[in-house]
Formats: C-alpha cells, structure tokens, sequence
C-alpha cells in the first residue's frame, strides 16, 4: 500500500463548478501538507501549503486537512479552463522544504 | 531572475551506456532533488542533497547516483541505463524554512 493515494481521475467539470480533490494517507508522521500544480510537460508549481490539520483558504483554492482520518482535501471554486491541469498533493514529517512524498495526481479538466 | 535549469531537456540513449543529467539553480538553495515521473506511479524520490558533499538515496535509487560538489548543482548520473529508467525526471531545490520545492522542467529521457 501506498504511503500516500490520490485518484488519479480524470475529472472533467463544467466551467463554473465547484471542484474538489482528494488524498488519504497512512504515515502519521506527516504534518506539512501541500498542493502543487502541474500543466502538461511543465514542472509542478507550489499552490498551497498547510501546517497540520485545519483549512487555509487563497482566492478561490480552500485546503483542508483532517489528521484524525488522515485525510485532505482542495477545493477549486468558480473553476476556470485554465485550472486544466493535474493536482498532486503532497507532505512530509519535517517541512516542505524536505523529503516530500507526491501523490499520483489527479488530472482535471474544466470545460468551457 | 533566480531558476533553475535542466538539461538536456530531451534525450534519447541505448542500453547500458552512462548519461547523466544536468541540474543546476541559482536560488543559493541548500536542498536539491531528483524525482522520475512515471504514468501510474507518479514522482519518487530518487537522491536527495541537504548541503554540500551531502547525498542521501530515495525509494528508488537504485542504478542512480549524485554528488554535490557546490551548491548550484545536482547532477544524476545513470551508471549503465536500462529501458525501466525511460521516464521524465525532474529536479527541484528549496531554501531552509520554505514552503515546498522549486522545480526545473524537466528532462525526457527514453533508453532504447
């Protein structure tokens, strides 16, 4: 099993829609939790970052992160064609800047 | 502007011969990594660099290496490539105390 599971879609939306993006996870050492971006043959680019469990919320991206069932969640609102793109999470025990493990990514794709 | 580049950005090899790839940033970041992006498995760490004559091995070093001769750059070497190392590898750096990784594009490789 892995450490870290991610759907990896592909999910296809309307424009508009409310989109949301899952992981679960197994090591309970992990207390950095992020969300990167990638559109294709491109590098992934950091979205959003979270310390432990909670929300964080930047324009229309909200994270959540459930320690107790080891589980998080991004939430797209107002999706647009350019949020195209595959979505890794990812975490680690020691901080971002560290040894991070990736989810698989999940593709999505918002249609106009 | 600060980066960081890899290079070749594509390559094709044979079988059993050493490639290596180039990774090299201008961040000033002591932390430096390669991961592979492969369909169905996503990014795994292959080494990893905290400093200066620092290398560490990931979930899938092996037939890998690194050395961190400076702090720019991070090149992996393919000791004798095999068709199972035909992947997209990427390499990232990040800055003590950040949030999460800067990657490069990429570089294709496909060993025939």
């Amino acid at each position: 099993q892995k450490e870290v599971e991610q759907d990896p879609g592909p999910l296809s939306v309307p424009e508009g829609a409310i989109v949301s993006l899952n992981c679960t996870y197994s090591n309970s050492a992990f207390q950095y939790f992020m969300w990167y971006r990638q559109y294709s043959r491109k590098g992934p680019e950091l979205l959003m970052y979270t310390y432990s469990s909670g929300n964080k919320e930047d324009g229309r991206f909200t994270a959540q992160v459930d320690k107790s069932s080891k589980y998080i969640s991004l939430f797209i609102r107002d999706s647009q064609p350019s949020d195209s793109a595959t979505y890794l999470c990812a975490m680690s025990a020691a901080g971002g800047y560290q040894k991070v493990t990736f989810g698989i990514g999940t593709k999505l794709q918002v249609i106009p | 502007d600060a980066e960081i580049t890899q290079s070749p950005r594509h390559k094709i090899t044979e079988t059993g011969r050493q490639v290596t790839l180039a990774c090299h940033q201008t961040w000033n970041h002591n932390n430096m990594f390669w991961y592979r992006q492969d369909l169905g498995h996503g990014l795994r760490l292959i080494h990893y660099s905290y400093g200066v004559h620092d290398t560490n091995k990931g979930e899938v070093s092996d037939g890998y290496s690194v050395s961190r001769s400076n702090t720019e750059d991070l090149p992996l070497t393919l000791e004798s490539a095999a068709s199972s190392q035909t992947s997209v590898y990427f390499c990232a750096s990040s800055g003590q105390g950040a949030y999460g990784y800067t990657f490069g594009s990429g570089t294709r490789l496909t060993v025939v």
